[in-house]
């Protein structure tokens, strides 16, 4: 059982290209999270999909789009990447349906180290 | 503004036994959420406390008072492989999840 995997584990990338982050589980989570990690800050919730087929704006949605056509596979793209958006990105799933008001105990993928030069 | 106030680093001996504080600021509260993260790696789940009191999981307890805005993560006969950062989170009346810095341990021998 993998779990959930993400790709690339790392990417270095010009301004301006476009690039898309791979995330998929095998849980069956209902929930997934796309998350950007920064030194010195907390984990911060770039976009969601509570279900297949929705998807929501978490707290740094600008610059990112997600899609949800399937359980499994949550993709992140960065559609005109810019050197801010150098980070480690991390996807999470989770059973939405226990604990904290649907947040659950989050299941997190290894991570993608992305460098905008 | 929502904030979750953790020290930045700290340091204890092996064997030893070592709290890590989390205070927050929040509009209303629904649970709150312990992660540990090694260097270099995910986050894992440690811990989940929405009741005030102490829950003890083997060497690892998670204490909360919500009347205080505070909670504790006790870890107990201190071994290498905790030297990790330790992630706090709170989920706020309007059931946002929001983290902490984290609080980087070192383990000595």
């Amino acid at each position: 059982i993998a779990g959930i995997t993400q790709a690339p584990t790392s990417q270095i990338l010009a301004a301006g290209r476009r690039m898309t982050l791979r995330c998929t589980q095998d849980m069956r989570h209902n929930a997934m999270y796309w998350y950007r990690q920064d030194l010195g800050l907390g984990l911060r919730l770039i976009h969601y999909s509570n279900t297949a087929g929705t998807t929501g704006k978490g707290e740094v949605p600008d610059g990112y789009s997600v899609s949800r056509a399937n359980t499994d596979d949550f993709p992140l793209t960065l559609a005109s990447a810019v050197p801010s958006q150098t980070s480690v990105y991390f996807c999470a799933s989770s059973d939405s349906s226990e604990l904290a008001g649907g947040w659950g105990e989050q299941f997190f993928g290894p991570g993608t180290r992305l460098t905008v030069l | 503004g929502q904030n979750i106030d953790q020290p930045t680093e700290m340091t204890a001996t092996e064997g030893a036994i070592v709290q890590i504080n989390c205070t927050y600021q929040t509009s209303g509260f629904n649970g709150l959420f312990w992660y540990q993260q090694h260097a270099g790696e995910a986050p894992t789940f440690l811990s989940y406390n929405v009741l005030d009191g102490l829950e003890e999981k083997g060497r690892f307890s998670s204490f909360l008072s919500r009347s205080k805005g505070y909670s504790y993560l006790l870890l107990k006969e201190l071994q290498m492989k905790d030297s990790a950062s330790y992630l706090c989170a709170v989920v706020d009346s309007n059931y946002q999840l929001i983290w902490g810095a984290g609080t980087k341990l070192i383990i000595k021998p």
